[in-house]
């Protein structure tokens, strides 16, 4: 079963403070795909970053890093020096073929971030 | 980037009533597209994949005859919420497989069903 799991249902924080979003997931699959996704109160999702299976390598963009370890199936999320309009909800979500070929998109609970000034 | 709109943004309905929600790729074609649920502080729940020319396939507990899909061209899928209930007040978000495993979301659409 592909199953995706944020344990941490809100965070609050200062603003400037660093705060890390927690993501497991499971799968039987050897090639899956990770997401993040931002969900602000408009509720628009803006797409953060894609990761593939057979690749490791952490990542930097600006204030957001991740990363993925293979072998506790994490894929954490850090915010550094955190703003008040990084406050939404954030959501790990893994991809996997399903029964038909299909590309079904497997989302965990989301963490509601709350960046207070 | 790869677009994609939804339409209307929010609708406000009696219950009984149907209500068809539109999600079109702007700028890439797409034959497979996807509809999504999400209740208050609830995360995403996938309802059906919608694939140009075909039947949608439902996930497990949707019901089919409630929700009809209709993917008549490969930048358009249609949500038709039929004889809708106070219980099917949502935000519904469609995507549009853009290929290489990635799915662009559209601005999901608010349904309040009085």
């Amino acid at each position: 079963a592909q199953k995706v799991t944020q344990a941490q249902t809100e965070i609050s924080v200062v603003e400037k403070e660093d705060v890390t979003l927690d993501c497991v997931y499971e799968t039987r699959d050897t090639t899956y795909y990770l997401f993040w996704y931002k969900q602000p109160p408009s509720g628009e999702l803006v797409f953060l970053i894609r990761r593939n299976s057979f690749d490791e390598q952490n990542e930097i963009s600006g204030r957001y890093s991740w990363n993925f370890q293979k072998s506790t199936s994490s894929f954490n999320f850090t915010i550094t020096a955190s703003q008040v309009v990084d406050s939404a909800v954030y959501f790990c979500a893994l991809i996997f073929a399903g029964s038909q070929g299909a590309q079904k998109l497997v989302f965990g609970q989301g963490t509601r971030l709350t960046i207070n000034p | 980037g790869a677009v994609v709109s939804q339409h209307p943004s929010r609708v406000i309905c009696k219950s009984g009533t149907s209500v068809k929600i539109e999600c079109r790729s702007l700028d890439f074609q797409a034959t497979t597209m996807f509809w999504y649920r999400q209740f208050p502080k609830k995360s995403l729940m996938l309802m059906a994949t919608s694939n140009e020319g075909s039947k949608a396939t439902y996930e497990q507990g949707v019901e089919k005859d409630k929700f009809l899909i209709n993917h008549a061209s490969l930048t358009l899928s249609t949500l038709t919420v039929t004889s809708a209930h106070p219980e099917d007040s949502s935000f519904y978000i469609c995507s549009a497989d853009g290929g290489q495993e990635t799915q662009y979301f559209g601005p999901g659409t608010r349904l309040l069903v009085l």
